[in-house]
């Protein structure tokens, strides 16, 4: 059971340029939510999905765009990187009626 | 505004206790989650509570006073891989996540 992968791990992007970064989970959840980490500060919520075909806005959405086509997959897409949007980006899972999320790896995106 | 304040780094010696305090002030309050996550590696959950009290799972604890806005979390017999970050979060009023920036434990032999 591979639970939630994301892709790419790693990614150094010239300013400008678009970037989807994908969110795959096997786990049926219907709940899928993208997190943006950078030091101090909390993880900070990008946009979120409560179901299949549904998607809402987060803190911080400015820049970011999310589509939610079926339950399994939750691609991120920057439409045109900015250098603050260097960071690292969580995607993560849940079923609604609970709190425990189950995040994916991470992924590592440096915009110059 | 929505606020959730730990401390930034801790340090603690191996086999001791170490207390990781929290508190918080949002917009209604649906659950406080507390997650560990080591350097490099995704957050993993470590425990829920919604009612006040002491919610014990091995050598991890973790307490809730609503009407103070407080948490704790506690870990015992301390091992260096629980050197980590510990993030404190509260599902509000709408039932999302607001998270902490996170404590940092360092443990020492």
């Amino acid at each position: 059971i591979a639970g939630i992968t994301q892709a790419p791990t790693s990614q150094i992007l010239a300013a400008g340029r678009r970037m989807t970064l994908r969110c795959t989970q096997d786990m049926r959840h219907n709940a899928m939510y993208w997190y943006r980490q950078d030091l101090g500060l909390g993880l900070r919520l990008i946009h979120y999905s409560n179901t299949a075909g549904t998607t809402g806005k987060g803190e911080v959405p400015d820049g970011y765009s999310v589509s939610r086509a079926n339950t399994d997959d939750f691609p991120l897409t920057l439409a045109s990187a900015v250098p603050s949007q260097t960071s690292v980006y969580f995607c993560a899972s849940g079923r609604s009626n609970t709190g425990e999320l189950f995040f994916g790896e991470g992924s590592r995106l440096t915009v110059l | 505004g929505q606020n959730i304040d730990q401390p930034t780094e801790m340090t603690a010696t191996e086999g001791a206790i170490v207390q990781i305090n929290c508190t918080y002030q949002t917009s209604g309050f649906n659950g406080l989650f507390w997650y560990q996550q080591h350097a490099g590696e995704a957050p993993t959950f470590l425990s829920y509570n919604v009612l006040d009290g002491l919610e014990e799972k091995g050598r991890f604890s973790s307490f809730l006073s609503r009407s103070k806005g407080y948490s704790y979390l506690l870990l015992k017999e301390l091992q260096m891989k629980d050197s980590a970050s510990y993030l404190c979060a509260v599902r509000d009023s709408n039932y999302q996540l607001i998270w902490g920036a996170g404590t940092k434990l360092i443990i020492k032999p």
